[in-house]
C-alpha cells in the first residue's frame, strides 16, 4: 500500500546545530508539503512543493528550507536550530493542485530544540 | 483576514452519547471544508469532505454539516466509542492552489 513516511520519528539536538527530517512519500504525488503543530496554533505551513525541482515559503518559513529532487521526498532542513524551533513536524502530500484534493499526512516528527 | 475558528476547544463525553462539534469560517472565496480526525502521536486523517453545494455528508457514525450562506459547519458524532478520542481539526481551503485555512481543533476525549 502506498503510505508516506517521516523519519526520524522524535529528534532532541541543541541550538544552532544545523537538522534535516526526511519525509517519503509512494503515492507518486506531485504535491508535498511541511507543517509545523503547536499548541493554540494548529498546523502552520512551512514550505510546500508542487513538483520536482519546485519549492515554495509557507507562512512560517523563516530558518527553514527544503530541496526537492524527486517525486518521493521532500526533506526539511532547520539551518541553525532554534528553541521556538521545538515543535511537532507533519509532512503531507497530495496528488494534484486541485484544492479539493485529501492531503495524507505523515505519522509527523517531534522535535526538541535544547 | 481568513480564519477557521473550532469550538469547544476541549470536550469530555461519555461512552455512548452524541456530541457536536463547531466550525466557523471567513475564508472567501470558498472551495471546500474538510473536518480531519487525529489521533494522539498520529498525522490528521480525512473524515468528509464538502463542497458548498452540500449541506450534508455521512462517513458512518460522522456527519458533517455545512452551511455556506453563514459560514458555519458542524461535525456530529453519534454514539460515541472510547476510539472517538482524539483531535478533530476543521480545515477550508480556497479555490486556488495551496490555500488550506486550518482550525486548532477540537479534543475530544470519551470516557466509559
Amino acid at each position: 500500500d502506498a503510505e508516506i513516511t517521516q523519519s526520524p520519528r522524535h529528534k532532541i539536538t541543541e541550538t544552532g546545530r544545523q537538522v534535516t527530517l526526511a519525509c517519503h512519500q509512494t503515492w507518486n504525488h506531485n504535491n508535498m508539503f511541511w507543517y509545523r503543530q503547536d499548541l493554540g496554533h494548529g498546523l502552520r505551513l512551512i514550505h510546500y512543493s508542487y513538483g520536482v525541482h519546485d519549492t515554495n515559503k509557507g507562512e512560517v518559513s523563516d530558518g527553514y528550507s527544503v530541496s526537492r529532487s524527486n517525486t518521493e521526498d521532500l526533506p526539511l532542513t532547520l539551518e541553525s536550530a532554534a528553541s521556538s524551533q521545538t515543535s511537532v513536524y507533519f509532512c503531507a502530500s497530495s496528488e494534484n493542485t486541485l484544492a479539493n484534493n485529501e492531503q495524507f499526512f505523515g505519522p509527523g516528527t517531534r522535535l526538541t530544540v535544547l | 483576514k481568513n480564519q477557521v475558528e473550532q469550538s469547544p476547544q476541549s470536550l469530555i463525553i461519555l461512552e455512548g452519547k452524541n456530541c457536536t462539534l463547531q466550525c466557523n469560517y471567513t475564508v472567501s472565496p470558498f472551495s471546500n471544508l474538510r473536518w480531519y480526525k487525529q489521533d494522539t502521536g498520529r498525522g490528521p486523517v480525512s473524515l468528509t469532505i464538502m463542497t458548498f453545494s452540500e449541506n450534508t455528508k455521512s462517513n458512518g457514525r460522522y456527519t458533517a454539516t455545512l452551511d455556506a450562506d453563514t459560514k458555519q459547519s458542524s461535525l456530529h458524532i453519534t454514539a460515541s466509542q472510547l476510539s472517538d478520542s482524539a483531535s478533530y481539526i476543521c480545515v477550508v481551503s480556497a479555490p486556488t492552489g495551496n490555500q488550506f485555512y486550518f482550525g486548532t481543533g477540537t479534543s475530544l476525549t470519551v470516557i466509559p
